[in-house]
């Protein structure tokens, strides 16, 4: 069974302090990792894809890598904007079927 | 575009009721998945469709909930009888290659 693990929960940080979210992973044959941003009351909006170990995407204040077992989320000097709750899902290679498994979640405040 | 479009926003019912989420996809886009969101379970896959052919339903909780996909436009989720316990977030999201992209979601609450 495909598994996903974010860590931490929750993360408060002060405008301008660069910090990690962790996304752990198990799947049989990674087809595709996804990184979301969620804002209270709405719905995931897709951020990166990542296919491969060592593979890099970059937007704006985030950077998402991604190893064998798991992907961070970097970001850099955040802004009180970039608060949201960040969700992290993986699709398996599989010979048919787009099935997502998401994690948790961690919560982001970032303070002004 | 529109985005993926979701009616009702918000939906408050009676135990037993039937209640029916709507759901209309990014147009050319040809997968449309429905998901619940808790605090409890987070975000679960109920079913998909490719095509409008349901491919996998292995989410769908039990006989209560039933899912409809009769255009490329337009989704049905529909629960029969509904119970306080399936009070959560429903989204819709499509996709036409690996990228899924979500509706603002229905809140659904039971009483």
């Amino acid at each position: 069974e495909d598994q996903v693990t974010q860590s931490p929960e929750a993360l408060r940080l002060q405008e301008g302090e660069s910090s990690s979210l962790n996304c752990s992973y198990t799947v049989s044959g990674l087809r595709g990792l996804f990184w979301y941003r969620q804002d209270p009351g709405k719905g995931p909006e897709f951020l990166f894809t990542l296919y491969s170990a060592g593979e890099e995407k970059e937007k704006e204040r985030l950077k998402a890598t991604l190893t064998k077992k798991e992907s961070f989320l970097h970001i850099t000097a955040p802004k009180p904007e970039d608060s949201a709750t960040y969700l992290c899902a993986v699709q398996a290679r599989e010979t048919s079927g787009s099935r997502l498994t998401f994690g948790e979640g961690t919560q982001l405040t970032v303070n002004p | 575009d529109a985005g993926v479009i979701q009616s009702p926003r918000h939906e408050v019912t009676e135990m037993g009721q039937e209640v029916t989420l709507r759901c209309k996809p990014i147009s050319g886009h040809n997968s449309l998945f429905w998901y619940r969101q808790t605090m409890m379970r987070g975000l679960e896959l109920l079913i998909y469709f490719n095509n409008n052919v349901p491919i996998d339903d292995s989410g769908m909780p039990e006989d209560r909930f039933s899912a409809k996909m009769p255009n490329a436009s337009f989704s049905t989720l529909k629960i029969q009888p509904s119970e306080p316990r399936d009070s959560a977030v429903y989204f819709c999201a499509s996709s036409l290659l690996v990228e899924q992209y979500f509706g603002p979601g229905t809140r659904l609450t039971v009483t």
